[in-house]
């Protein structure tokens, strides 16, 4: 079945950086992707961003434009987010999912399978 | 911030019908489909409602999802203690060329 498998609880220092890992399986990985949200505590969601193996195409959340690098090992099926100059405000649960995309006169975007989540905790 | 804007409570008894709202603009809900996410605590969010309306397999009946100009409505018909949960709503932002969440709706089956 498809799934998407997360790595571990982290803890940061401020102005560290860290790396979530996402290993998929069950779907055609190197074609779709994998994209990626958080949730701060108590916060709603936030999309970060969408990787497309195929073509190497990223799209990122213009928050995180030059904060944020999403890469993926084809070999592994396995997508990367790296966060760098991390913030006590980017304490939070960090989520991969796969998209599912296209147009049928309005464009679609939405994730249909969830990774648990990796909890990111940034702190001195 | 949020882009898409939702009531952040609504609640009901067993059984009740209960409405979530979902305010956008013309670059995300009036341009492209909504869907709809529900998150029981401590969880990752499910899908609940894609592409305006559509329910993924296993997803129950009560739930159901429409769309009108630049708004959208999640309906929850039959209320059940298991369906308290915070509820997203989603929506593509041709603007921001990016998703964007609601600010979330927690339910509370009273």
């Amino acid at each position: 079945q498809v799934q998407v498998v997360q790595s571990g609880a982290e803890v940061k220092k401020p102005g560290t950086s860290v790396k979530v890992s996402c290993k998929a399986s069950g779907y055609t990985f190197s074609s779709i992707g994998v994209t990626w949200a958080r949730q701060a505590p108590g916060q709603g969601l936030e999309w970060m961003g969408w990787i497309r193996p195929y073509n190497g195409n990223t799209n990122y959340a213009q928050k995180f434009q030059g904060r944020v690098t999403m890469t993926t090992d084809t070999s592994t099926n396995t997508a990367y987010m790296e966060l760098t100059g991390l913030r006590s405000d980017d304490t939070a649960v960090y989520y991969c999912a796969r998209p599912v995309s296209g147009r049928e006169g309005y464009y679609y975007y939405y994730m249909d399978v969830w990774g648990k989540g990796t909890t990111v905790t940034v702190s001195s | 911030q949020s882009v898409l804007t939702q009531p952040p409570s609504a609640s009901g008894t067993p059984g009740q019908r209960v409405t979530i709202s979902c305010s956008g603009s013309s670059t995300n809900i009036g341009s492209n489909y909504v869907d709809w996410y529900q998150q029981l605590p401590g969880t990752a969010p499910k899908l609940l409602i894609y592409k305006n309306n559509q329910r993924p397999s296993g997803v129950p009946d009560r739930f159901s999802g429409s769309k009108s100009g630049t708004s959208a409505s999640l309906a929850i018909s039959g209320l059940r203690s298991e369906d308290e949960a915070d509820y997203y709503c989603a929506a593509w932002d041709d603007s921001l060329s990016g998703l964007v969440f609601g600010t979330g709706t927690k339910v509370t089956v009273l």
